[in-house]
């Protein structure tokens, strides 16, 4: 079974500094990766997902991630945060061609708060 | 675009009675299904359905039932709330049955068990 690490529960920022967001992974077949950011009282919204091909994939709100299969990673970065990136970070893994339906598993999610 | 409505918002429950969260979407989407937030636990999937008629348990199913009666509707029952279950509460809908599209998320539904 596939898993996913977030080892960060919080991560305090000052306003437009870079913020790299660590999530590691767990499989023994290749996977889908995806980012989703939850605002307060809100629901989760994709930020970017990795299916196969360039290892460096961009999503909105000025956010990419790098794919690197060597160290199971798919760690979320942004050079210049705002203080509207406040929220919280949920990377999410699923596999391929299991017989239907997105079945991800999430990760303990990542608490970016950012400062002024 | 009302995308995934899930209704009540809130809801507060004594140990032992039931009830009905509602998740309606109106991308016809095929897929459909619920997750549990719970802090430092990440969210967690209960239930899910790839169309109409067919469901299958997820994660963690025990205490919970669904059904998929129409494309758009995919209701969660508590049979006999426990205050285990006191938890937020996500209907997720995604455009087909693959494990590359995004899941479209409800706002959530806040539960409490006393």
């Amino acid at each position: 079974a596939q898993s996913v690490t977030q080892l960060d529960s919080q991560v305090p920022v000052f306003e437009e500094a870079p913020v790299e967001l660590r999530c590691n992974y767990s499989s023994s077949v290749s996977v889908y990766l995806f980012w989703y950011v939850q605002y307060p009282n809100q629901g989760l919204q994709l930020l970017l997902k990795y299916l196969s091909g360039s290892t460096l994939v961009k999503g909105i709100n000025g956010f990419e991630a790098e794919f690197n299969k060597s160290q199971t990673s798919f760690h979320l970065r942004k050079p210049s945060v705002h203080i509207s990136d406040t929220a919280e970070y949920f990377c999410a893994v699923s596999l391929p061609f299991t017989g239907g339906g997105n079945k991800l598993t999430f990760g303990t999610g990542t608490q970016l708060k950012v400062e002024l | 675009n009302a995308g995934v409505t899930q209704t009540p918002k809130f809801q507060v429950l004594k140990t032992g009675q039931s009830m009905t969260l509602q998740c309606a979407q109106d991308m016809n989407h095929e897929y459909m299904s619920w997750y549990r937030q719970d802090p430092g636990m990440g969210l967690r999937l209960i239930h899910y359905s790839v169309g109409a008629g067919i469901t299958d348990q997820g994660e963690v199913p025990n205490g919970y039932n669904v059904s998929r009666s129409t494309t758009e509707d995919f209701p969660l029952r508590l049979l006999s709330a426990a205050p285990s279950q006191t938890s937020v509460y996500f209907c997720a809908s995604s455009s087909r049955t693959g494990n590359n599209s995004p899941l479209h998320f409800g706002n959530g539904t806040r539960l409490t068990v006393t």
